[in-house]
């Protein structure tokens, strides 16, 4: 199993404003993965980080709203930018394997 | 592409009564499937997986689950409902070999009865 540190675990922010989520690993992985849950709702995945290359994002999740950086094998980062209220979620960092893990969250308040 | 379908999305048991919660998923390969657990205000916790071996699957907690491929479903079971239980539960798929891109259900709420 990994074990995943996400910071800030919660935040409350003004609209127009960015911020940045971290997630370490305690083991190297190739993969890393960043969901967003909105309130009420189920995760979506916004991209898929791979160290080395650029994120590779999903429908509907562009690189300028949700930039990502992979430095190395154990750590990532999502900025979350130009915040609405529309993106006050949970915010998620996953790793794979048979059996994905997940972190504890950021709880995103957009005010 | 790839779906997952929770049928309820909110259940509710007596304690001590069996948990049923129902997931069917659609995968145009062998899919690995997943359950998740989710308490209020927390981050998501494995409950178990299968990934082509045995057809039932034990996790923790006493929950186990299914893989009928015929039906397409994975569903979760546990013989017992204890009132720690209530939380919400997700099933998600991933097409097995594919990094673990995971596609999730909308979730089924349990609250349990005392």
């Amino acid at each position: 199993s990994a074990v995943i540190s996400q910071k800030p675990s919660r935040d409350i922010c003004q609209r127009g404003t960015s911020l940045t989520i971290q997630c370490q690993v305690d083991s190297q992985v190739t993969m890393m993965f960043w969901y967003r849950q909105q309130p009420g709702q189920s995760l979506t995945l916004i991209a898929t980080a791979n160290q080395g290359s650029e994120a590779t994002y999903e429908s509907g999740f562009v690189i300028d709203k949700f930039p990502i950086s992979r430095p190395n094998l154990t750590f990532s980062t999502l900025t979350v930018s130009n915040m609405s209220p529309e993106d006050s979620s949970i915010y998620l960092c996953s790793v794979g394997g048979v059996g994905a893990f997940f972190g504890q969250g950021t709880r995103l308040t957009v005010v | 592409a790839q779906s997952v379908t929770q049928l309820g999305s909110h259940v509710s048991v007596s304690e001590g009564a069996l948990v049923l919660l129902r997931c069917n998923y659609s995968s145009s390969v062998p899919p690995y499937l997943f359950w998740y657990v989710q308490y209020p205000n927390q981050g998501l916790q494995l409950l178990l997986k299968y990934t082509s071996a045995a057809t039932l699957v034990k996790g923790i907690n006493g929950f186990e689950a299914e893989f009928k491929k015929s039906e397409t479903s994975f569903h979760l079971t546990k013989p017992s409902a204890h009132m720690s239980d209530a939380a919400e539960y997700f099933c998600a798929v991933s097409e097995s070999g594919y990094g673990n891109k995971l596609v999730f259900g909308a979730g089924t709420i349990l609250r349990v009865k005392s």
